[in-house]
């Protein structure tokens, strides 16, 4: 069974401060692996994927993601936060061998502020 | 692009009512799934089905049924609604790495 756990409910960071959300996994195998934002009232964008290749995977908005499979983690960084990087954010892995079809298993969330 | 839509937005119900969540996909994909959003929790998974006709229980299928009649409609079935059932329902469709998210429906069970 896979799980996602994000460490921290809520962070909360200064206006050009780095970005560093924790997310930690559990796969039985290698997984593909997720960041998606939620920015209130709206539903979830894709920020980033991991599937194969690159470890260091860059996405939309300045964010970037590295997998590190002997620590299994999949962290979310952003040198510089924006005011409007303000928002939900949810780590997923899913199973790419198809077994249960690619489920996808979310972590609970960590909310960002941004302080100016 | 793989377009989902759900059949409403915003729906109140009253506690027992029988309530029905539609989920369409316009692509040929056999993977659906039906998520439920709640603050602190993130998205849990109710049901999914990767064929017309199959199903399987996710984590929280408790309450809930599902039916799958057609490859593009994944139905959620409330069969008696509760309060403890008000929350941002999800509904997903999954092509290996590929989701698409439909734009969620808010259940309110007063």
């Amino acid at each position: 069974a896979q799980s996602v756990t994000q460490l921290g409910s809520h962070v909360s960071v200064s206006e050009g401060a780095l970005v560093l959300l924790r997310c930690n996994y559990s796969s039985s195998v290698p997984p593909y692996l997720f960041w998606y934002v939620q920015y209130p009232n709206q539903g979830l964008q894709l920020l980033l994927k991991y599937t194969t290749g690159a470890t260091l995977v860059k996405g939309i908005n300045g964010f970037e993601a590295e997998f590190k499979k002997s620590e299994t983690s999949f962290h979310l960084t952003k040198p510089s936060a924006h005011m409007s990087d303000a928002a939900e954010y949810f780590c997923a892995v899913s199973d790419p061998s198809g077994g249960s079809n690619y489920k996808l298993t979310f972590g609970k969330g960590t909310l960002l502020t941004v302080n100016p | 692009d793989v377009k989902v839509t759900q059949s409403s937005r915003y729906l109140v119900k009253r506690t027992g009512e029988k309530v029905f969540l539609e989920c369409v996909q316009d692509m040929d994909h056999e993977n659906m799934f039906w998520y439920r959003q709640d603050p602190g929790l993130g998205l849990r998974l109710i049901y999914f089905s990767y064929d017309v006709k199959m199903k399987e229980k996710g984590d929280i299928p408790e309450g809930y049924s599902v039916s799958r009649e057609k490859k593009e409609r994944f139905s959620l079935i409330l069969e008696s609604a509760s309060t403890n059932q008000t929350s941002m329902y999800l509904c997903v469709v999954v092509n290996s790495y590929e989701q698409y998210f439909g734009p969620g429906t808010r259940l309110t069970v007063t």
